[in-house]
């Protein structure tokens, strides 16, 4: 079945104790995606990735790392979590040729607590 | 800049009723335009989608028709189920660049 899966799925966590949101496609697309989920603010993305060992910044980098050493893989890491980044992640991948009009394909989410 | 404006929610209707979501758009170059839908605790599924002017994106009894001359792209349905209850985004892609865009969201509950 074609998928992304994002692990943990809920995860509470301190103030500056590093963690990581692990994401998977098996679909062997190219571009990967992180985003953020807010009450009254939609989504806003974090980082992408065009490919392995190409990453760019979003909307909303700060205080979040990305890598991308396979091409199935595109980890988040945020090296000291603040509460302002209690939210509701998703990661998304897509294929990057045009014929598939961009349609990206989501994760279930991570719903993270920072207290 | 690129950004995407669409409705407050949330929407209450009763069942067979008609819906529209309103969705604006300001973009650079020419945006290919999405409409996903995110049912309770899920991700976010792709519902339609247009890639040019007049384009007309249509799943499910949803429709939205590509409009550059209002930069607009609403979603439309003529009579809504129980199970069209979900939060609905309007979300944008520029042909000048790899990010997307997506709206702040709008929660629709259908009544039997």
């Amino acid at each position: 079945e074609a998928q992304v899966t994002q692990n943990p799925r809920y995860l509470i966590t301190v103030t500056g104790k590093k963690l990581t949101v692990t994401c998977s496609q098996n679909m062997n697309h190219e571009y990967m995606s992180w985003y953020r989920q807010d009450p009254g603010l939609g989504l806003r993305q974090i980082y992408y990735s065009m490919n392995v060992e190409v990453t760019d910044k979003g909307d909303v980098p700060e205080g979040y790392k990305v890598s991308r050493k396979e091409k199935r893989n595109f980890p988040l890491i945020l090296e000291s979590p603040s509460p302002n980044q209690t939210s509701l992640y998703f990661c998304a991948s897509r294929p990057t040729d045009s014929k598939f009009s961009y349609e990206q394909y989501f994760g279930p989410g991570t719903r993270l607590t920072v207290t | 800049g690129n950004s995407v404006t669409q409705m407050e929610g949330p929407v209450t209707l009763s069942e067979e009723a008609f819906l529209t979501i309103n969705c604006t758009y300001t973009a650079t170059g020419y945006p290919s335009l999405f409409w996903y839908v995110q049912y309770p605790g899920e991700g976010l599924q792709l519902l339609l989608k247009a890639t040019k002017a007049d384009d007309k994106g249509s799943n499910k009894g949803f429709e939205a028709t590509y409009r550059k001359e209002t930069t607009s792209f609403h979603l439309e349905k003529g009579s809504v189920q129980v199970s069209d209850s979900a939060v609905y985004f309007c979300a944008l892609k520029s042909n000048t660049g790899n990010q997307f865009y997506f709206g702040t969201g709008t929660s629709l509950t259908v009544i039997p």
